[in-house]
């Protein structure tokens, strides 16, 4: 059974740094891409960026670009995104998917980490 | 970017009902297009990709429709489960934009 099980909210302060993780199983981690995918209170889906473990090839969208890092560790099947200086507009549900190719659509998704940062 | 409009923004519907939700892009995007339904508290879950192909375990009245800009996403007969918000995202070109939303809502 293909699984992505996210990690635990987070609580944090504007400046902290912050990495969740995403961790695949059921399915070969380094042959799908995994894609990162935000949802503010009250707002739509935002398309952050997708990243193919196989090679570590990553796309971000120009929105996120210099504001989070995507990445991945094939040895533990965890995707991973990193911020390091949180601002209170981070303050959103993130989740990952896995997708067949770099035309991403997301066929399984996580539970999603719930990330609030406030002072 | 393409930009994605979704139509209606909102839409009350009974239960039984043929529903129909548009999807336009701003541009050109063959099919690659895929749709998502939301529900509170729950992760998106995938519907139609490449414009009209069903999902696996998606129930077959889900269909979705359309080619270049202009898409559908059509439920034949609403049951209550399917009171939830619904997603376009196309796949064309990075970044791969989402649509707003359409709530769809028991009348």
């Amino acid at each position: 059974e293909v699984q992505l099980v996210q990690s635990g909210a987070e609580v944090k302060k504007p400046g902290e740094s912050l990495k969740i993780s995403c961790r695949g199983s059921g399915y070969s981690f380094t042959s799908y891409w995994i894609g990162w995918v935000r949802q503010m209170p009250g707002k739509g889906l935002e398309w952050m960026g997708i990243i193919y473990p196989g090679d570590s090839d990553t796309r971000y969208s120009p929105s996120f670009q210099g504001q989070v890092t995507i990445s991945a560790d094939k040895s533990t099947s965890t995707a991973y995104l990193q911020w390091s200086s949180l601002k209170a507009s981070d303050t959103a549900m993130y989740y990952c998917a896995r997708g067949a190719s770099s035309s991403w659509y997301g066929d399984y998704w996580g539970q999603g980490t719930l990330v609030s940062v406030s002072s | 970017d393409i930009q994605m409009t979704q139509s209606p923004s909102s839409l009350s519907a009974s239960v039984g009902d043929r529903v129909t939700i548009t999807c336009r892009a701003s541009r050109y995007i063959s099919s690659y297009l895929s749709w998502y339904q939301r529900k509170p508290g729950k992760a998106p879950k995938l519907l139609i990709y490449a414009a009209s192909s069903l999902q696996s375990g998606v129930p077959s009245r889900f269909s979705g429709g359309g080619s270049g800009t202009d898409f559908t996403l059509t439920i034949s007969s609403l049951q209550p489960e399917d009171f939830a918000t619904y997603y376009c995202q196309q796949s064309y070109s990075t970044p791969n934009t989402f649509g707003q939303g359409t709530k769809l809502e028991i009348k």
